[in-house]
């Protein structure tokens, strides 16, 4: 059973950058089929996509986030990792990692992680 | 961006009754060449992360309870379930993966009446 698991600070200053990696059991996050994504929730509000990478690099970001987002793959590891610079506190949010099929959407989620932007 | 618009924003509906959702994106969704709609739909129920219960618009995930349908096609699409149990109180979202920008609804919250 594929299995997806956040990890990473609750607390991020406004001055640091927020990272978060997403450690991928069960399955090879190499597999051809699957691009691996990021989205994030906050507290009380919708969902919204971050970006989605495949194993061989290639990225994909929400426009409205792009200049802050950078979303890296280790497949030696079978993680994947998000970072967001110059947070303010409207990036208080769970944030998700999952698995995207083109034909599907995303099927895989983690349990989400909770991150709060606060000095 | 193509946005997604979901009506109500909440819904409450008795035991065993049928409750709708409707989702409407601003732009078709339909991809000419396959004929798919690029729609999903998710269930979230508090503390936890959404559930994939649709694809391709009426496609259900393996697993997903037949009282779950859905329909639509182009930039209008209905997710109903059929006769409403107590586990399905949740929040419901429809989600356009045609484009690679991906968009979420807003959500629409069921409850029981």
């Amino acid at each position: 059973q594929l299995q997806l698991q956040e990890s990473g600070p609750g607390l991020v200053k406004p001055s640091e950058t927020l990272s978060l990696t997403c450690t991928v059991s069960g399955g090879s996050i190499s597999s051809g089929d699957y691009y691996w994504g990021w989205i994030r929730q906050p507290p009380g509000k919708g969902l919204e996509w971050i970006g989605s990478i495949y194993y061989s690099g290639s990225t994909y970001y929400n426009p409205s986030l792009k200049s802050r987002v950078t979303i890296s793959v280790d497949t030696s590891k079978n993680h994947f990792s998000l970072r967001l610079t110059s947070r303010t506190a409207a990036d208080t949010a769970v944030y998700y990692c999952a698995r995207f099929h083109v034909a599907r959407g995303f099927d895989y989620w983690g349990q989400g992680t909770l991150v709060t932007v606060s000095s | 961006d193509i946005v997604m618009t979901q009506s109500p924003d909440s819904l409450a509906v008795s035991l065993g009754e049928r409750a709708t959702i409707n989702c409407k994106s601003s732009r078709s969704v339909l991809n000419s060449s396959n004929n798919k709609n690029y729609l999903a739909w998710y269930q979230q129920k508090p503390g936890q992360p959404p559930k994939l219960l649709i694809n391709w618009a009426s496609t259900r995930e393996s697993g997903v309870p037949d009282r779950f349908s859905a329909s639509g096609s182009g930039a209008d699409f209905a997710l109903t379930i059929s006769s409403l149990q107590a586990e399905d109180v949740a929040v419901y979202y429809c989600q356009q993966y045609y484009t690679t920008l991906q968009t979420f609804g807003q959500g629409t919250k069921v409850e029981v009446k």
